[in-house]
């Protein structure tokens, strides 16, 4: 069965840095893109960034390009989301998915002072 | 990009059909038949009911099915059941490996 897993998630001060980590099972984890989803408190989804098999391609929406990155580790089955300079507007449930099927069932980041 | 829009409710009686609409631009929606539909439970893992406008993944019930007509897609539960009742959401690709979602839509069952 595919399973992902996050974790890393909890509460930060503003400008302060978080990293947050999809532990991924039951696929070939090497062979497919991955991607970061966020869903704000009474809002919608927002697509944040993806990365390819090998990590040579990421993506990044503007909302992040420059704060986040986007890396994996592919013998450790491992996802990652490297956030800094986090803002009180980040604060959101964080998903990471496979092929944009499969999700995982996220983990809470609160930006607060 | 602009989230796709969606209804933010749409409730029906057990065994009632539904259709939830997703309506984007010709930049996505219209563009590309890459439309998939997401059931979320609050607290769970959302789950593809969806893919590729039409397409349903293995285990997911034959009373959900998609379509889609220009730049809108659509959901449609038929028979719908209390187990039904939870938000929907669409999200569809939008080149340069983007991809944008719709706004949600709650789904009641009365």
């Amino acid at each position: 069965e595919v399973q992902l897993v996050e974790s890393g998630g909890g509460l930060v001060q503003p400008g302060g840095s978080l990293r947050l980590s999809c532990s991924a099972s039951g696929f070939t984890f090497s062979s497919f893109a991955m991607h970061w989803v966020r869903q704000a408190p009474g809002k919608g989804l927002e697509y944040l960034s993806a990365i390819s098999t090998d990590g040579d391609r990421t993506y990044y929406a503007d909302s992040v390009r420059g704060r986040f990155t986007i890396s994996r580790d592919n013998p450790k089955n491992t996802l990652y989301l490297q956030m800094s300079s986090l803002r009180p507007e980040d604060t959101a449930v964080y998903y990471c998915i496979v092929s944009m099927d499969v999700w995982g069932p996220g983990t809470t980041v609160t930006v607060s002072s | 990009q602009s989230a796709l829009t969606q209804p933010a409710s749409v409730s029906g009686s057990p065994g009632q059909s539904i259709t939830i609409s997703c309506t984007g631009t010709s930049s996505d929606v219209g563009s590309y038949n890459f439309v998939s539909w997401y059931q979320h439970h609050p607290g769970k893992a959302p789950k593809l009911m969806i893919h590729e406008v039409s397409k349903r993944p293995s285990g997911v019930s034959n009373r959900f099915s998609g379509s889609k007509s220009g730049n809108t897609a659509s959901l449609t539960i038929s028979g719908l059941q209390a187990e039904d009742e939870a938000d929907y959401f669409c999200c569809s690709y939008a080149g340069r490996d983007t991809y944008v979602f719709g706004t949600g839509t709650k789904v009641t069952v009365l």
